[in-house]
């Protein structure tokens, strides 16, 4: 069946290092990816997104990886800010789910000031 | 920016009551969506909706749940009957198509008692 997991549940770092979020992916098929950014109270916020055919995008900040091979994700934020503290899911859409979006369990990132 | 938004912000209900909560999805998106998250828990999909009726829904979308677009501007989730279990933040959500990302509402919590 479709799921989207995530390694690490919680993630502490820095202000001012790099953050790495993590998530594995078990359906071959999904050939879209998503970032989704929550904080405490709000909706699910569009970070950036990435599609099969690439292995990489770059954003304001964050960059996003696709692995195919081994069915991984993961977002880097560069230079932590104490704003950047919330609870980062990876979603995906794919052929066979084509109009839902389906969420990981989300890893929540807590930056030290 | 376009926004989805939602009302109400919350609302709390009796048990075994109905529930109607409300959406305004992007102007030119063409699918909707709701889903639903328990408290500390991964965003949930409960149903999509395109042209005028539910392409796809979860196990959690059951008879006591309905969607209606009674407008050309509003979309909304019923809950009939409700129960305890079914306190949680329901977020709408909308897109342009089936290729591109799912925006979502700031979520409407709803405290069943």
């Amino acid at each position: 069946g479709e799921s989207v997991g995530l390694h690490l549940p919680t993630l502490s770092v820095q202000e001012g290092d790099n953050s790495i979020i993590n998530c594995a992916y078990s359906n071959s098929a999904s050939d879209y990816f998503i970032w989704y950014k929550q904080e405490s109270g709000k909706g699910p916020q569009f970070i950036i997104d990435i599609r099969s055919n690439m292995d990489k995008r770059q954003g304001q900040r964050v960059t996003v990886l696709l692995n195919k091979t081994v069915k991984h994700l993961s977002l880097q934020i560069a230079a932590t800010q104490p704003g950047d503290s919330a609870v980062y899911f990876c979603a995906e859409r794919g052929k066979t789910s084509y109009d839902k979006v389906i969420f990981g369990p989300g890893t929540s990132l807590s930056v030290i000031p | 920016e376009p926004e989805v938004t939602q009302t109400p912000s919350h609302q709390v209900t009796q048990m075994g009551q109905e529930v109607i909560l409300r959406c305004v999805p992007i102007s030119n998106h063409l699918y909707f969506y709701w889903y639903r998250q328990i408290l500390g828990q991964k965003v949930e999909f409960l149903v999509s909706f395109y042209n005028n009726e539910i392409s796809e829904k979860s196990e959690i979308f059951d008879d006591q749940f309905s969607v209606e677009r009674p407008d050309g501007s509003n979309f909304t989730l019923k809950i009939r009957s409700t129960k305890l279990e079914d306190s949680a933040m329901y977020f709408c959500a909308s897109s342009y198509d089936t290729a591109n990302t799912i925006y979502f509402g700031e979520g409407s919590w709803l405290t069943v008692v």
